[in-house]
């Protein structure tokens, strides 16, 4: 598609039940990030795909959080067992790759748990 | 570690120049900037090589200092659609291409 797409843009879910975030990333990026970012704070790493590699988690803050890649493409992000200190805005993004191209972001889910 | 920004906030009239600036404490191999507006995602603006290739905004101009590990951001005759957060980001290279944000900077135009 044009952009990268993510859904929903809104979830509120009750605490200790399990969500699961969707990322589109632009045709032909190999590479698939997911960053969370709390309110009016800076922008926090969590996982990182390339291609067929195995993905970068050493940005995930638990094992209750996991994300996978399918076809290359298309990714989810899962987050068991939700507490309030989950309650962000979750960001997608994807590059073509280093030397001179930047991340296209999508406009986010924003995760609020009650 | 993430990448130091100075000013945290800065507030400008219409018109007014300003300067952001972003500093490491690790070689890297590339700077990026970032301008996020409330309530949307970031937007890339620029990246910085290592070797001084720029690619990004034509009317956004920055610098990149390899050796300090220091890079600026230089906004000239700000327009009031310049206001949001700007992000200094780091890519300290290695195998996977993978950025560190700083925290940012606040920068509001005024008319």
């Amino acid at each position: 598609g044009a952009g990268v797409s993510q859904s929903p843009s809104n979830k509120v879910t009750e605490k200790g039940k399990d969500v699961e975030l969707r990322c589109d990333p632009i045709s032909g990026h190999t590479a698939l990030y997911w960053y969370r970012q709390s309110l009016g704070q800076g922008l926090e790493f969590l996982i990182y795909f390339q291609g067929n590699s195995a993905p970068d988690k050493s940005g995930l803050p638990s094992d209750r959080f996991s994300a996978e890649r399918t076809g290359g493409s298309v990714s989810t992000l899962t987050i068991q067992r939700t507490q309030q200190e989950d309650s962000a805005v979750y960001l997608c993004a994807s590059s073509l790759g280093r030397d001179g191209y930047g991340y296209t972001f999508g406009s986010g889910t924003r995760l609020t748990v009650v | 570690q993430q990448p130091v920004q100075s000013p945290q906030a800065v507030i400008l009239r219409e018109g007014e120049d300003a300067v952001i600036n972003c500093s490491s404490s690790k070689a890297l191999y590339s700077v990026h900037w970032y301008r996020q507006k409330h309530g949307e995602a970031p937007v890339f603006l620029m990246i910085l090589l290592k070797g001084g290739e720029q690619k990004g905004h034509e009317k956004i101009s920055a610098s990149f200092n390899e050796k300090k590990q220091q890079s600026s951001l230089y906004l000239t005759a700000s327009q009031l659609s310049y206001s949001g957060t700007y992000f200094c980001v780091e890519d300290s290279g290695g195998s996977n291409y993978k950025l560190t944000f700083g925290k940012g900077t606040l920068l509001t135009v005024n008319p």
